[in-house]
């Protein structure tokens, strides 16, 4: 089945915790990006990766970092989390030619909690 | 830049009634449009999108959305609502051979028997 994975589901860390949350994909996608949910703002961009060992930072990077090492995983790590990152996030994927009409598949999200 | 508005973050429609989320947005190029839905505890699916073929699109279990360039709008309608609509809905708009989809702030529909 073709699908995009994250882990954890859920997670309560405290302030300064270092934390990694995995997205894995099935589908020999070469793009992968995440997102963060927040009520009212939609889903804002954290980073993007178009290909193995290219990643960018979309519009809310500060305080995340990436790496694409294989061409299925584009974890997410929180070096030094704090409150503000309380929330939802998403991961997502795309070939190249869905990727120029812009269609995402997902994964069923991570919700995370910093205290 | 792009962006999206959503009117309403929250819609109420009864079983039956007509369901209409508005959407407008704003493109510096001729945009992608869409619209995606994430029903509870689930990732978001892809409803239906508009890539510069018809006006009119289709969608999965009854919905459509219309492009309407001079109002710079892409609603989404459904003639007759059903309990499994209930779910948030979101309008996105992707510059045409872009990397960045752009979301409005969602709408969360409620179904009233």
């Amino acid at each position: 089945e073709a699908q995009v994975t994250q882990n954890p589901r859920y997670l309560i860390t405290v302030t300064g915790k270092k934390l990694t949350v995995t997205c894995s994909q099935n589908m020999n996608h070469e793009y992968m990006s995440w997102y963060r949910q927040d009520p009212g703002l939609g889903l804002r961009q954290i980073y993007y990766s178009m290909n193995v060992e290219v990643t960018d930072k979309g519009d809310v990077p500060e305080g995340y970092k990436v790496s694409r090492k294989e061409k299925r995983n584009f974890p997410l790590i929180l070096e030094s989390p704090s409150p503000n990152q309380t929330s939802l996030y998403f991961c997502a994927s795309s070939s190249r030619g869905a990727l120029y009409t812009g269609e995402l598949f997902f994964g069923e999200g991570s919700r995370l909690t910093v205290l | 830049a792009q962006s999206v508005t959503q009117l309403g973050s929250h819609v109420s429609v009864s079983e039956g009634a007509l369901v209409l989320l508005r959407c407008n947005y704003s493109s510096s190029v001729p945009p992608y449009l869409f619209w995606y839905v994430q029903y509870p505890n689930q990732g978001l699916q892809l409803l239906l999108k508009y890539t510069s073929a018809a006006t009119l699109v289709k969608g999965i279990n009854g919905f459509e959305a219309e492009f309407k360039k001079s109002e710079t709008s892409f609603h989404l309608t459904k003639p007759s609502a059903h309990m499994s609509d209930a779910a948030e809905y979101f309008c996105a708009v992707s510059p045409a051979a872009g990397n960045k989809l752009t979301f409005g702030g969602g709408t969360r529909v409620l179904v009233k028997p």
